[in-house]
């Protein structure tokens, strides 16, 4: 399994984009990045995924490095409600077509007012 | 609302003693993962169903096991219950478990008295 680094915690202006680092420098070719958060005790939440190519939806932007082995979460315009636990997460689909996915200790951000 | 069902939510049992945590997936969704999650630490993956059947095991002692019944509802099952069993456990699903993002439900608080 590829392993993954993310710094244990961040501050973040509130208003100001939220830059979240991940290194999966062992992230193999068919491994997706994948990013949750947890807020509080909650269940995890599915952010964004990509393979490649940068990709971006209503929540956030994935910015993917070339040769793969880091990737970057940006929130745009963070809010105190983006306070949480961010997990980055490489997802393989495994022998026999089935993905396991696993998690790190994550990032906790700080959205500060 | 993610879709996905855990009950109970609080659970406190004695050392020693067995229970058993129940997930109901989101409808249409085959794939149920179990996951561990105790104070502090981040998630450990511990069991994934596709359709019924066992596809991918983390570290799962052998006192849990955890079954996916033919309604895909799954089941996991606890014995012998040490005090550092108390944790949060998260179920998960999937679409089809081939890389698609997963699901969380809200958690079983267990503690072990």
């Amino acid at each position: 399994d590829a392993k993954t680094t993310q710094p244990p915690s961040m501050d973040c202006a509130e208003g100001r984009a939220a830059n979240l680092p991940c290194n999966h420098s062992t992230i193999s070719g068919n491994e997706y990045v994948y990013w949750y958060r947890q807020i509080h005790s909650q269940g995890p939440q599915y952010i964004i995924h990509g393979l490649k190519n940068n990709e971006t939806n209503e929540m956030a932007s994935l910015i993917i490095t070339e040769d793969r082995k880091s990737s970057t979460l940006i929130l745009p315009h963070a809010t105190l409600r983006d306070t949480a636990v961010y997990y980055c997460s490489p997802v393989g689909v495994r022998s026999g077509g089935y993905q396991k996915v696993t998690f790190g200790i994550g990032t906790k951000l700080q959205v500060i007012p | 609302d993610s879709g996905v069902t855990q009950t109970p939510k609080h659970l406190i049992t004695a050392t020693g003693q067995r229970v058993t945590l129940r997930c109901s997936p989101r409808s249409g969704d085959l794939s149920v993962y179990w996951y561990q999650q105790s104070l502090d630490q981040g998630l450990q993956f511990l069991i994934h169903y596709y359709n019924g059947e066992e596809r991918a095991k983390g570290n799962i002692l052998e006192r849990f096991s955890a079954q996916q019944f033919p309604d895909l509802h799954s089941e996991l099952n606890l014995s012998s219950l040490e005090l550092g069993d108390s944790a949060l456990y998260f179920c998960a699903s999937s679409v089809d478990g081939r890389g698609t993002e997963a699901f969380f439900g809200q958690g079983t608080r267990l503690t072990v008295v």
